[in-house]
């Protein structure tokens, strides 16, 4: 029962570009997002996170955008580095309860 | 990842022997979550923990698995009688309250032979 689907395994862009990483969710209950960067052989690194009475929310090169009624939110990085290439896991909760529900991953690599 | 400090980072056992992970969260928090990760697969939630309380343990299979975060000391999540199935890497994070992110820890990367 996947309630949260990251749909592209991979993406590739090049240096300066923009990265757009997609995530699509199914529960209605879930009201808090958040957006995760791991490296090999390392935790997750919280990056940003947005709440359901938002449908953006920037910081720095990243912005989250929310769209409750497609039930889908995307992950924006501007300009892309190539120490961005890591996966990127989205991450969903309802807020009460803290319990969060991730995707697969996005492995993103920013090519010089 | 500095603050939530997990070990060991590898653990290697063969099967019927019983796993210990440990997880020391982030000063100050005290909400503590466990994740599994299978190859090529998302985090998913196994338990949380509030000083010695289980809250959700919805996610923890229910023979074999078992966790506590007792007043004094780090979490621990034990796997009694290891099989290869629970061959993952096993995360542990932390949070100031249910409000605030999660922060991770690097993760114990556990085979069974």
């Amino acid at each position: 029962d996947q309630q949260v689907k990251q749909n592209s395994p991979s993406l590739s862009v090049q240096e300066g570009r923009i990265s757009i990483l997609n995530c699509d969710y199914t529960n209605s209950m879930f009201d808090y997002f958040l957006w995760y960067k791991k490296y090999p052989a390392e935790g997750p690194t919280f990056l940003i996170s947005i709440s359901s009475i938002k449908d953006k929310n920037e910081d720095g090169r990243f912005t989250v955008f929310l769209n409750k009624s497609a039930k889908h939110l995307s992950l924006h990085i501007v300009p892309s580095q190539p120490g961005d290439s890591a996966v990127y896991f989205c991450a969903a909760s309802p807020l009460v309860f803290n319990k969060f529900y991730f995707g697969s991953g996005t492995k993103l690599n920013v090519k010089p | 990842n500095a603050g939530v400090m997990q070990n060991p980072r590898h653990l290697v056992r063969r099967r019927g022997q019983e796993a210990r992970l440990r997880c020391s969260p982030m000063k100050g928090h005290s909400h503590v979550y466990w994740y599994r990760q299978l190859p090529e697969e998302g985090l998913k939630f196994m338990v949380y923990l509030q000083k010695e309380n289980i809250i959700d343990e919805s996610g923890m299979p229910k023979e074999r698995f078992s966790a506590e975060f007792p007043k004094e000391g780090p979490s621990i999540l034990r796997i009694q009688q290891v099989v290869r199935g629970d061959s993952a890497a096993y995360f542990c994070a932390s949070s100031a309250s249910v409000d605030q992110p999660q922060h991770f820890g690097d993760g114990t990367r556990l085979s069974i032979l």
